[in-house]
């Protein structure tokens, strides 16, 4: 079956730092890939996607680009801010004929300190 | 922009209590999921429906069921509510590859 790995949190880095989540995935077929942000207080919300091999999906500063060879989807931003502490999901859903449905990872909480 | 709402952000329940959590959509999407999100868990599907009047189960059904009378709202149901359903739950609609989630409700079960 389908499955994501992500990195364990908690997360603290100081503002400006570099920012990689880890997060690799079991699926069978050619999963679409996909990052999740939780801000506190708040429903979850997509950040990127990518749906094939060799994709980068980015948005906001964030990236991850999908590696079919590691079967991975690390996320990364180069400089992180404050407004970035969240909890942040790593996601797979396979195709099914329009009728898809996800399979999350644990999440990891980042906090960043001023 | 797409909204998806929840009845209550808060919920406080005893054992026993049947309880319904409410969720709409209003973009005439087909399908809907409720999870409910556990620390060190991630989110877990609970159920989910393509269309009016049909459901699957997802990867933890024990305990819950939904209905789906109208395509815009999808209702989770805890026919006796216990303890350990005690979470965060949480509704989404969404297109072929594009989920969009609801704020979320937090019950607690006494």
């Amino acid at each position: 079956g389908n499955s994501v790995t992500q990195m364990e949190g908690p997360v603290t880095l100081s503002e400006e730092a570099f920012l990689t989540i880890n997060c690799t995935y079991t699926a069978t077929g050619y999963p679409s890939l996909f990052w999740y942000v939780q801000y506190p207080g708040e429903g979850l919300q997509l950040l990127l996607k990518a749906t094939k091999a060799d994709d980068k999906g980015s948005n906001k500063g964030f990236e991850a680009t999908y590696r079919k060879e590691t079967t991975s989807f690390h996320l990364e931003k180069g400089s992180v801010q404050v407004s970035d502490s969240a909890v942040y999901f790593c996601a797979l859903s396979t195709p099914n004929f329009g009728n898809e449905k996800l399979t999350f990872g644990t999440g990891t909480r980042l906090t960043i300190i001023p | 922009d797409v909204k998806v709402t929840q009845s209550s952000r808060y919920l406080v329940k005893r054992t026993g209590e049947k309880v319904f959590l409410e969720c709409v959509q209003d973009m005439d999407h087909e399908n809907m999921f409720w999870y409910r999100q556990d620390p060190g868990l991630g989110l877990r599907l609970i159920y989910f429906s393509y269309d009016v009047k049909m459901k699957e189960k997802g990867d933890i059904p024990e305990g819950y069921s939904v209905s789906r009378e109208k395509k815009e709202r999808f209702s989770l149901i805890l026919e006796s509510a216990s303890t350990n359903q005690t979470s965060m739950y949480l509704c989404a609609s969404t297109t072929r590859d594009w989920e969009f989630f609801g704020p979320g409700t937090r019950l607690t079960v006494l």
